[in-house]
């Protein structure tokens, strides 16, 4: 099984801050990688996939990039509405594996 | 607007079944993967399953094998997942998934396995 690990696990950071979450994968995943935001009590939203395609409707300020094994999130100017958890995910081989999360809080 | 609706979570007893549904609408269902995905209570996401556009080819995590089976009706834009066996550890908030990146979610339907 490919793992994935995310680092922080958490984070604080203020509105306007540039804030980058990194993921790790165990081997080789070229870029099937997708990042998603998670509110506490909603489904997860989908915000980047191939590693650095922004999905329809999701704020430019979120970007992604890596390939291989390393990849990061970066949000460039931090909104109220940010304040989530974040997760990664290869699709590049079974089982589909999530990082751990990384809580970004005030 | 895509729209993915589960249901069919509850209270059900170990070594219990349970089918979960989920209605999808917005998109042309036949030509996507679509996967369940869990999350138990405070815990992070673990994909479950996913099949194929035609149904041809599902994949399953190690430990539902054998106990869990998905499944789709095309005609009827539906997901579906069979749960057998169920277990306390199979408690969790069970989502559908469209694509094998996930491109839109569900809101979840909790499965509570406990006696």
């Amino acid at each position: 099984d490919i793992q994935m690990t995310q680092s922080p696990s958490s984070l604080s950071a203020s509105v306007g801050d540039r804030v980058t979450i990194t993921c790790r994968a165990s081997q080789g995943i070229s870029n099937y990688l997708a990042w998603f935001q998670q509110k506490p009590g909603k489904a997860p939203k989908s915000l980047i996939y191939a590693a650095s395609s922004l999905q329809s409707g999701v704020p430019s300020r979120f970007s992604g990039s890596g390939s291989g094994t390393d990849f990061t999130l970066t949000i460039s100017s931090l909104q109220p509405e940010d304040f989530a958890t974040y997760y990664c995910q290869q699709y590049k081989s079974y089982p589909l594996t999530f990082g751990g999360g990384t809580t970004v809080d005030i | 607007e895509v729209q993915l609706v589960e249901s069919g979570g509850g209270l059900v007893q170990p070594g219990g079944s349970l089918r979960l549904s989920c209605a999808a609408s917005g998109l042309t269902f036949s030509s996507n993967w679509m996967s369940w995905v869990r999350q138990a209570p405070g815990k992070g996401l673990e994909w479950v399953a996913n099949i194929k556009q035609d149904g041809s080819e599902k994949n399953y995590m190690d430990s539902v094998k054998g106990r869990f089976t998905i499944s789709r009706d095309n005609a009827k834009n539906s997901l579906y997942l069979q749960m057998n066996s169920l277990r306390a550890e199979d408690t969790a908030v069970y989502y559908c998934a469209r694509g094998g990146a996930h491109g839109h979610w569900g809101q979840g339907t909790l499965v509570t396995v406990s006696s």
